[in-house]
């Protein structure tokens, strides 16, 4: 069975400050990896995906992840965070068969301050 | 933009009482999925749906929780004899491609069970 692990309930970062969020996965295939973003009161919206090839994925809002295999990791990051990037972000894992569901981390609630 | 959409946005109902919360995903895709988020909580996966029938379903997705698409375009959650603890924010997604598709998300009905 998948699972995703987000270790970091809170993160606080200054505005302009890189951001890194930690994702690890657990799965016995090439993951499908996500990560989607919730701002409040609204549904979650595609970040990035990985499915194959370049290790290294770039997403919308200039949000890019990194693929390790070797640490069953998808860490998110971006370079330099703006006040509207606040919101709770969500890793999540892709299965290959059955109802081919998605599952989600806990989530980490991203604060920004000026 | 093809979005999915979810009505109601807010349903307030008394203990025990019958909900159903509905969704029209977007309109070529096959997978469709219902998700539960507790407020404050991770995102759970309850059940998918393909070709007219649950793909698979969660250990949440007991027998008060059914699912039906009653014709080419709604796809509803029924939730029988509802209690306390089903107060969430339900999430509607559905999605193209079985398994490297991306998930999208309605914007949520939000029950709220008295």
């Amino acid at each position: 069975a998948q699972s995703v692990t987000q270790p970091d309930i809170h993160i606080t970062v200054s505005e302009g400050a890189s951001l890194e969020l930690r994702c690890n996965y657990s799965y016995g295939a090439t993951p499908y990896l996500f990560w989607y973003v919730q701002s409040p009161g609204q549904g979650l919206q595609l970040l990035l995906k990985y499915f194959s090839g370049d290790t290294l994925v770039q997403g919308i809002k200039g949000f890019e992840a990194e693929f390790k295999r070797s640490q069953s990791s998808f860490n998110l990051r971006k370079p330099s965070v703006h006040w509207s990037d606040a919101a709770e972000y969500f890793c999540a894992v892709g299965a290959h068969t059955g109802g081919f569901k998605t599952i989600f981390g806990a989530g980490t609630r991203l604060f920004v301050k000026a | 933009e093809p979005e999915v959409t979810q009505t109601p946005s807010h349903q307030v109902t008394q203990m025990g009482q019958e909900v159903i919360l509905r969704c029209v995903p977007i309109s070529n895709h096959l997978y469709f999925y219902w998700y539960r988020q507790i407020l404050g909580q991770k995102v759970e996966f309850l059940v998918s749906f393909y070709n007219n029938e649950i793909s698979e379903k969660s250990e949440i997705f007991d027998d008060q929780f059914s699912v039906e698409r009653p014709d080419g375009s709604n796809f509803t959650l029924k939730i029988r004899s509802t209690k306390l603890e089903d107060s969430a924010m339900y999430f509607c997604a559905s999605k193209s491609k079985p398994n490297t598709g991306e998930l999208f998300f309605g914007e949520g009905s939000r029950l709220t069970v008295l």
